[in-house]
């Protein structure tokens, strides 16, 4: 079985930059998480989403956004790209399960 | 507003000897806790669970302890080998009100096992 996967693995952007990271979740998982991972912090919820619906949300600014396909593969976007944004972002999927994590995009912002 | 804490960044234990990681939580609605084990240029993978009815879960080598009156859980690891080498990442969640798998992560302990 395939696990999550993320791409791309490493993404370098200028401030006030766009970025966008894509997620594909476990087959038959339904729900995708993105969190961040700032350096020396623990992850931070950011975003679920359900059967193409944003389910909930973290403290997070409007300008991470996101949203997820009809096959349940997922995207998030990140506008107007500030240098505290770069980061670690996971990816995770379920289906009344624990949460399977992906290996993540570092994502730099210069 | 830390809701997750563990306290300790990190650990060195002799492999053979149990290792064992902390983490203290504030929110008393949290119902299901986890423990996940980071390597790196890895995501986190899931390690075991316990939900709040319970007390003590255990898998194999690894026992999670769950003290509710003290808002408190634990990761034993007995006997330590080196390859248990990683971050733990404690994590919390509040099943009810369609909160879904949205999990509430501590800032992970890094434990070092020495041969």
């Amino acid at each position: 079985e395939a696990g999550v996967t993320q791409s791309p693995t490493h993404l370098i952007k200028t401030r006030g930059q766009q970025a966008t990271l894509r997620c594909s979740p476990i087959s038959g998982h339904t729900s995708v998480y993105w969190y961040q991972q700032a350096l020396g912090l623990g992850l931070q919820f950011l975003l679920w989403y359900d059967e193409g619906e944003e389910r909930n949300r973290g403290n997070f600014p409007p300008r991470f956004s996101g949203r997820q396909f009809p096959n349940y593969s997922s995207e998030l976007n990140v506008n107007a790209l500030e240098l505290e944004d770069s980061a670690l972002y996971l990816c995770a999927s379920s289906w009344n399960s624990p949460l399977h994590f992906g290996n993540g995009t570092r994502l730099t912002v210069t | 507003d830390q809701q997750v804490k563990q306290n300790s960044p990190s650990l060195s234990v002799q492999e053979g000897r149990i290792s064992i990681l902390n983490c203290d939580y504030t929110n008393s609605m949290f119902d299901y806790f986890l423990w996940y084990k980071k390597y790196p240029a890895e995501g986190p993978t899931f390690l075991i669970s316990i939900s709040s009815i319970k007390d003590k879960n255990e898998d194999g080598r690894f026992t999670v302890f769950l003290n509710k009156s003290a808002k408190h859980l634990s990761l034993h690891i007995v006997p330590s080998q080196p390859g248990d080498s990683a971050v733990y990442f404690c994590a919390a969640s509040q099943m009810i009100y369609n909160q879904g798998g949205k999990l509430i992560f501590g800032q992970g302990t890094e434990l070092s096992v020495k041969p």
